[in-house]
């Protein structure tokens, strides 16, 4: 089964740190990558997608993350955070194409803390 | 554009009750639907697809009979938790894919609270 890790719980940050929060996924094929951002009261929100491509992909708000298929990772990072980052971050794949392969599945989140 | 809401945002039932939650595609027409359930610190876990006209797909796990899922148009879906126990309260999620748009993009409501008391 497909199944998605997230290795930081919880991450505590002072503004203008770089940030990194680590994803990897199981799944041998062609798979479809996401990041979402849930900030606090707040549905979730599309910050980048990984389909095809140039595996470095740029997302909304500085955001970025790396599709590394040989190590079955997709990383987020941002440079330089802001107090406007605490949220709580999403990895998510979608495995295969149309049908009930249209499922997401996610990561257990990532809890951001930026600290100004 | 692309904005899912649901309603309630928040609902408090009695033990045995059954409680139902709204999901609207506001400005979109949404073929398919699907329904998450958080728990608090824990990820989003796929429930159900919603297919406009048809049965739902549950996931391995989920009773078909306990939460039934209804998606009579192309931009509602409704997730009724029948019988509630204290167990069932959760975050309840939906999300709609753009019919037409890429197969693979979905857009999030805001969550119900559920809370069985």
């Amino acid at each position: 089964a497909q199944s998605v890790s997230q290795h930081n719980h919880h991450v505590i940050l002072s503004e203008a740190a770089s940030l990194e929060l680590g994803c990897n996924y199981s799944y041998g094929g062609t798979v479809n990558l996401f990041w979402y951002v849930q900030y606090p009261g707040q549905h979730l929100q599309l910050l980048l997608k990984y389909f095809s491509g140039d595996p470095l992909v740029k997302g909304i708000k500085g955001f970025e993350a790396e599709f590394i298929k040989s190590k079955f990772s997709f990383n987020l990072r941002k440079p330089s955070v802001q107090w406007s980052d605490t949220a709580e971050y999403f990895c998510a794949v979608n495995a295969g194409y149309g049908g009930a392969t249209n499922k997401l599945i996610f990561g257990t989140g990532t809890l951001l803390a930026v600290q100004p | 554009g692309a904005v899912v809401s649901q309603h309630p945002s928040w609902v408090i039932c009695k033990s045995g009750t059954s409680v139902k939650i709204e999901c609207r595609s506001l400005d979109f027409q949404a073929t398919t639907m699907f329904w998450y359930r958080q728990f608090p610190k824990q990820s989003l876990m796929l429930m159900a697809t919603s297919n406009e006209g048809s049965k739902a797909t549950y996931e391995q796990g989920v009773e078909k009979d306990k939460f039934l899922i209804n998606h009579a148009s192309l931009t509602l879906s409704t997730l009724t938790v029948t019988s509630a126990h204290p167990e069932d309260s959760s975050f309840y999620i939906c999300s709609a894919r753009v019919t037409g748009g890429p197969y693979n993009e979905q857009f999030f409501g805001p969550g119900t609270r559920l809370t069985v008391l």
